[in-house]
């Protein structure tokens, strides 16, 4: 199975700042990668797939990057509402499909 | 309005079994792959099993093969999720997933139910 890790696994910001979260993949996935949104009771939202695209309705704060093995996703300007836990999703293997570990966003 | 509705969660004794389902509602239900996904208390998230629109194709887990079975029904727009042998590690929020239906699109999901809560305890 391919093995997703993430980090930081927690980290603390402010509003306004920028926030950059990794996710490395334990193999070359291309950009066979999603990102998702998390708050506490909710489900998933998702954010961004294939590494780079915008999902529709997603602020343009959000963005993502990178391809192969390593991956960012990236909050240019921190807002209230950003503070939750981030996933990123791999689908290159579809079975299994595997998750990151999470990262929580938390308020500095 | 778009969405995911599951049910049929609750408390179960281990080694039980259980039944979840998924209505979706305000989309064309039989062209999307479906999926679910569970979250233990705490925890991150973990794929479970998908199915593509027809029911031809059906993948899972390697935690799950032989004790969840996965099906649909496209003329009730449902989803399910036959779950035996529980266990107490089974404890988690299970979400309905829906796949988009974009051409090329990989297995992400776009549409996530509120999710069930599976309890599994003695």
């Amino acid at each position: 199975a391919i093995q997703l890790t993430q980090s930081p696994s927690s980290l603390s910001a402010s509003v306004g700042d920028r926030v950059t979260i990794t996710c490395r993949a334990s193999q070359d996935i291309s950009i066979a990668l999603a990102w998702y949104q998390q708050k506490p009771g909710k489900p998933p939202k998702l954010l961004i797939f294939d590494a780079t695209s915008l999902e529709s309705g997603v602020p343009s704060r959000f963005s993502g990057g990178g391809s192969g093995t390593d991956f960012t996703l990236t909050i240019s300007s921190l807002q209230p509402e950003d503070f939750a836990t981030y996933y990123c999703q791999q689908f290159h293997s579809y079975v299994p499909l595997t998750f990151g570990g999470g990262t929580k966003v938390e308020i500095k | 309005e778009v969405q995911l509705v599951e049910s049929g969660g609750g408390l179960v004794k281990p080694g039980g079994s259980l039944r979840l389902s998924c209505a979706g509602s305000g989309f064309n239900f039989n062209i999307y792959t479906m999926s679910w996904v569970r979250q233990a208390p705490g925890k991150g998230l973990e794929w479970v099993s998908s199915i593509i629109k027809s029911g031809t194709y059906i993948a899972y887990g390697e935690s799950f093969k032989g004790r969840f079975t996965i099906s649909r029904d496209n003329a009730r727009n449902s989803l399910y999720l036959q779950m035996n042998s529980l266990r107490a590690d089974d404890t988690a929020v299970y979400y309905c997933a829906r796949v988009p239906d974009t051409p090329h699109a990989g297995l992400y999901f776009d549409l996530w139910g509120q999710g069930t809560l599976v309890t599994v305890s003695a």
